[in-house]
């Protein structure tokens, strides 16, 4: 099974820097990703870490540390439009498996992003 | 390209009733998942078929849920009978074959069991 935790929820100041944390517990482990959801509106997809270090993509980046089970999202220069919950994810598998596997889900961290 | 398409967007029901949820995934998607979300939660899987294949369903409730997907396209997920607990969002969600990432969304389906 699997276990992931994050924090329930932040708050932060426009145009600030914030970080999500994410720790997971996995038998198995073939990625992690970070979903973006704004209220009443489905997960899309911002990020995929799978090996350790840090991927960039404009305001955004995530690191991973598999030996820590961790894993973090950054939010640059945040913006009003940024408040919505972050989905921490980790897909089991062996790793770099290109398997269509489910992922499971950390119950997500709901950030308010205040002016 | 259009994304992934579900309906009803909203549904209202009495529990013991009856109830189903369609979807149609991004063209050209082999894998597609059903998905639970409960509120304040992440979503939890249900079902996951590869082309017309349920490969992974150990958490569907097979008891009063049930799913298909004919053809390999469309899927459509079935709940008889309703109880008050299954009040939820349902999400399906597609990928490519062979992609290593991510899956899309669709918008969802919001149940109300009264």
């Amino acid at each position: 099974g699997q276990n992931i935790d994050q924090p329930t929820e932040m708050t932060a100041t426009e145009g600030a820097i914030v970080q999500i944390n994410c720790t997971y517990q996995t038998s198995g482990f073939n990625g992690l990703f970070w979903y973006q959801q704004h209220a009443g509106e489905a997960p899309t997809f911002l990020s995929y870490n799978v090996l350790d270090g840090l991927e960039e993509k404009g305001r955004f980046s995530s690191f991973l540390s598999r030996s820590k089970g961790y894993s973090y999202l950054l939010l640059k220069e945040l913006q009003m439009k940024d408040s919505a919950s972050y989905l921490c994810a980790v897909r089991e598998g062996r790793l770099l498996d290109t398997g269509r596997r489910a992922l499971t889900f950390g119950s997500g961290t709901r950030l308010q992003v205040q002016p | 390209e259009a994304g992934v398409v579900q309906s009803p967007r909203y549904k209202i029901i009495e529990k013991k009733q009856p109830v189903a949820f369609w979807c149609n995934p991004i063209s050209g998607h082999n894998t597609l998942y059903w998905y639970r979300q409960n509120l304040g939660q992440g979503p939890e899987l249900l079902i996951r078929y590869e082309n017309e294949e349920a490969v992974d369903d150990s958490q569907l409730p097979k008891d009063r849920f049930s799913a298909e997907r004919l053809k390999g396209v469309d899927s459509t997920l079935k709940i008889q009978p309703a109880e008050l607990g299954d009040s939820a969002v349902y999400l399906c969600a597609s990928s490519l074959a062979g992609t290593a990432y991510e899956q899309y969304f669709g918008p969802g389906t919001r149940l109300t069991v009264t």
